[in-house]
C-alpha cells in the first residue's frame, strides 16, 4: 500500500517569503503520480499542481512549484512570495491504481499560516 | 458548468437514522468517487464508480452503500448513521481519454455531516 507522509503540523511564512512544505512517499510502483491540493478555511479542495513519475523536469504553476526528488521520495511543494490568500491547509496526495479506476491517497496535511 | 455540486451542504442526524448524500457532475466524466475526511487526517476513499451502473468499494467502506443509475449522479448512502460517521464527505469526479483515466480528480465543495 502506498503511503504519504507530511511531518509538518503547521508552518509559518512571511509574506512575500517562499515556503517549502515537506512531503515523502512510499511505494513500490513504477508509475506513480503527486498531487498537492490546498483547502482554504471554506472547506473546498483546490488542484495545485501534479508531477508524475517519468517526468524528468519539476513541475510548475505560477508561484508553485514541484521539487521531485525520485530517489528520496520526497515531493516538496514551494510556495514563492507568499501572499495572504496562501493560509490554508495543504494536501500531498498519491495517484494509487486499483483494479478500475485511481484513488487518491492523501497525506494528514500541513496547515500554513502566512504573516503580513 | 457548475462542476462538481454536492447535497446537502451541512446535516445533523441522530443514531440510527438514514439519509443519502447526492453528488451531481455536469461534465460528463465516467469515474465517480466519495471520500471522507476527518480531523487530522487527509481525505480516505469510501466507494467510486468506474460508469454508470458500477460501483466499488474504496479503503474504508462499512456503513455506507452508493448507487449510480446515470452517469452524472453518484449517491452515497447511510443506512443507520453512527457518530462515527462524523465527517466532511467529498464527491469526486474524473475522465478518461482513450480509455485511460486522466490524472486529475475535481472535487465538490463537501458536506459536513454530524451524527449526535
Amino acid at each position: 500500500a502506498q503511503k504519504i507522509t507530511q511531518t509538518q503540523p503547521g508552518m509559518f511564512v512571511q509574506e512575500k517569503e517562499a515556503v517549502t512544505l515537506d512531503c515523502t512517499y512510499d511505494t513500490s510502483d513504477q508509475s506513480y503520480g503527486l498531487f498537492w491540493y490546498k483547502q482554504p478555511s471554506s472547506g473546498e479542495m483546490i488542484f495545485l499542481i501534479y508531477q508524475g513519475s517519468y517526468d524528468e523536469q519539476n513541475a510548475t504553476e505560477g508561484r508553485y512549484s514541484l521539487n521531485f526528488q525520485k530517489a528520496r521520495k520526497s515531493a516538496n511543494l514551494v510556495i514563492s512570495a507568499s501572499q495572504l490568500g496562501d493560509s490554508a491547509m495543504y494536501f500531498c496526495a498519491m495517484r494509487e491504481a486499483m483494479e478500475y479506476g485511481n484513488k487518491l491517497v492523501f497525506g494528514a496535511g500541513t496547515i500554513l499560516r502566512v504573516k503580513s | 458548468n457548475a462542476g462538481v455540486t454536492q447535497t446537502p451542504k451541512f446535516r445533523v442526524l441522530k443514531t440510527g437514522q438514514s439519509m443519502t448524500l447526492l453528488c451531481a457532475q455536469d461534465m460528463n466524466h465516467e469515474y465517480m468517487y466519495w471520500y471522507r475526511q476527518d480531523p487530522g487526517m487527509g481525505l480516505r476513499l469510501i466507494h467510486y464508480s468506474v460508469g454508470e451502473g458500477t460501483t466499488a468499494k474504496g479503503e474504508v467502506p462499512d456503513g455506507y452503500n452508493v448507487s449510480r443509475l446515470k452517469k452524472q449522479n453518484f449517491l452515497l448512502g447511510l443506512e443507520s448513521a453512527a457518530p462515527s460517521q462524523t465527517s466532511v464527505y467529498f464527491c469526486a469526479s474524473s475522465y478518461s481519454i482513450r480509455g485511460e483515466e486522466t490524472y486529475e480528480q475535481y472535487f465538490g465543495p463537501g458536506t459536513r455531516l454530524t451524527v449526535t
